[in-house]
């Protein structure tokens, strides 16, 4: 079936230094459409990108991510992490009608 | 704008025991999900339905039963609580290809 793989568990860096979390997919459909998702502590998963368009960059609130379908990739980018991009994010693939997240990245931002 | 309720957001229970779980949006979407999270598992899709009165299995529905009675409602069992079980439950919904949007969540503990 459909998978979405997160290889980073967590990912700890310094303010100011810029953050790329990987993320693929596999998948039997033909026209993947690819999410962002971020959850803050004690909170809930919240939408942060989304691509159903390959070779097209997308950006929101300073990440940005690109579907690549040569490769089945969607990893997120941003040039300078800020002490509030703290928090876990989620990848994940709607195939069909079921949405299927990767297993989370922790991203631990310091100054 | 719309809200997805959740109830109870904690709960306990026994080994053993019968366990419901219960989910409404007035967002008016036809999709609804029920995912399970753990530390380092990331969300797990347990059941999703994509209209009244459908009910499709995800990876991990074993050991669970779902029911979709109304559009607007989306309730999860636990069939036999396994002893020392602690995950939190996420309930979600969207309209086709758009945005998901989750709840608080129900933290549940098994003693």
């Amino acid at each position: 079936g459909d998978s979405v793989t997160q290889t980073e568990g967590l990912v700890t860096l310094t303010e100011g230094l810029p953050v790329m979390l990987n993320c693929t997919y596999q998948t039997i459909y033909s026209n993947p459409f690819l999410f962002w998702y971020v959850q803050h502590l004690n909170e809930s998963p919240r939408l942060l990108l989304k691509s159903f368009t390959d070779n097209k960059r997308t950006e929101h609130q300073g990440f940005h991510a690109t579907l690549h379908k040569s490769s089945s990739s969607f990893h997120l980018q941003k040039s300078s992490a800020q002490l509030s991009d703290s928090a876990l994010y989620y990848c994940a693939h709607q195939g069909g009608r079921a949405l299927i997240f990767g297993t989370g990245t922790t991203v631990s931002v310091s100054p | 704008g719309g809200i997805i309720t959740q109830t109870p957001k904690f709960l306990i229970g026994q080994e053993g025991q019968k366990l419901t779980l219960k989910c409404q949006q007035n967002f008016n979407h036809d999709t609804m999900y029920w995912y399970r999270q753990d530390s380092g598992k990331g969300l797990r899709l347990i059941y999703y339905s994509i209209t009244e009165n459908d009910l499709q299995k995800g990876d991990l529905s074993e050991g669970y039963d779902a029911s979709r009675e109304k559009k607007s409602s989306f309730s999860l069992t636990v069939t036999s609580a396994q002893k020392n079980e602690m995950a939190v439950f996420l309930c979600a919904s969207r309209r086709q290809n758009t945005e998901v949007f989750f709840g608080k969540g129900t933290r549940l503990t098994v003693v």
